[in-house]
């Protein structure tokens, strides 16, 4: 069965500090690693994702997440951050199947 | 370009009562997904279908039943609605889940209170 695991379960940051969030997955499969993050009071949508190539992938609004395969991890960075990045993030890997689990989240507060 | 719309946005419902959340999507999109988002929860999910007539169980089923009779309709039911049901309630859609191009689209969400 997959999993994913987020370390972080909430961050707080100043604005300009840099950012890393850890995600780190269990699934033996071939697996499509996705972001998507939740701004408040709004609905989830997509940040970023890795299907194959590069492992260095870049998003929106500055985000980018880098695959390691051999450590099973896809962490989401930004070098740095502003008071809009307040949300909550979500590591989640998409594979054949159909069952899509996104976990707890990181939810990141961003002092101004 | 509607995307995916979830009905009701908000509702709040007496310990026993039944009601239905409608998910409508005009994407064309094989799977979609009922969740639930709880403080400190992240997203649960509930039921899940890969496509028309489909269903599945999927992490908090209980409490909750589903249908797909329609390919751009997921709907979710709460036969004896309980407390522990007060949620926010989001549906998702997605072409797939493997391979490119399998972004899931996300609903406004339903703010379910149980009384």
């Amino acid at each position: 069965a997959q999993s994913v695991s987020q370390h972080n379960h909430h961050v707080i940051l100043s604005e300009a500090a840099s950012l890393e969030l850890g995600c780190n997955y269990s699934y033996g499969g071939t697996v499509n690693l996705f972001w998507y993050v939740q701004y408040p009071g709004q609905h989830l949508q997509l940040l970023l994702k890795y299907f194959s190539g590069d492992p260095l992938v870049k998003g929106i609004k500055g985000f980018e997440a880098e695959f390691i395969k051999s450590k099973f991890s896809f962490n989401l960075r930004k070098p740095s951050v502003q008071w809009s990045d307040t949300a909550e993030y979500f590591c989640v890997p998409h594979n054949q199947g159909g069952k899509l689990i996104f976990g707890q989240g990181t939810e990141l507060s961003v002092k101004p | 370009n509607a995307g995916v719309t979830q009905t009701p946005k908000f509702r709040v419902l007496k310990t026993g009562q039944s009601m239905t959340l409608l998910c409508a999507q005009d994407m064309n999109h094989e799977y979609m997904y009922w969740y639930r988002q709880d403080p400190g929860m992240g997203l649960r999910l509930i039921h899940y279908s890969v496509g028309e007539g489909t269903t599945a169980k999927g992490e908090v089923p209980d409490g909750y039943n589903v249908s797909r009779l329609k390919k751009q309709n997921f709907l979710l039911g709460l036969e004896s609605a309980a407390p522990s049901q007060t949620s926010v309630y989001f549906c998702a859609s997605s072409y797939r889940t493997g391979g490119p191009n399998t972004e899931a689209f996300f609903g406004q969400g339903t703010r379910l209170t149980v009384v």
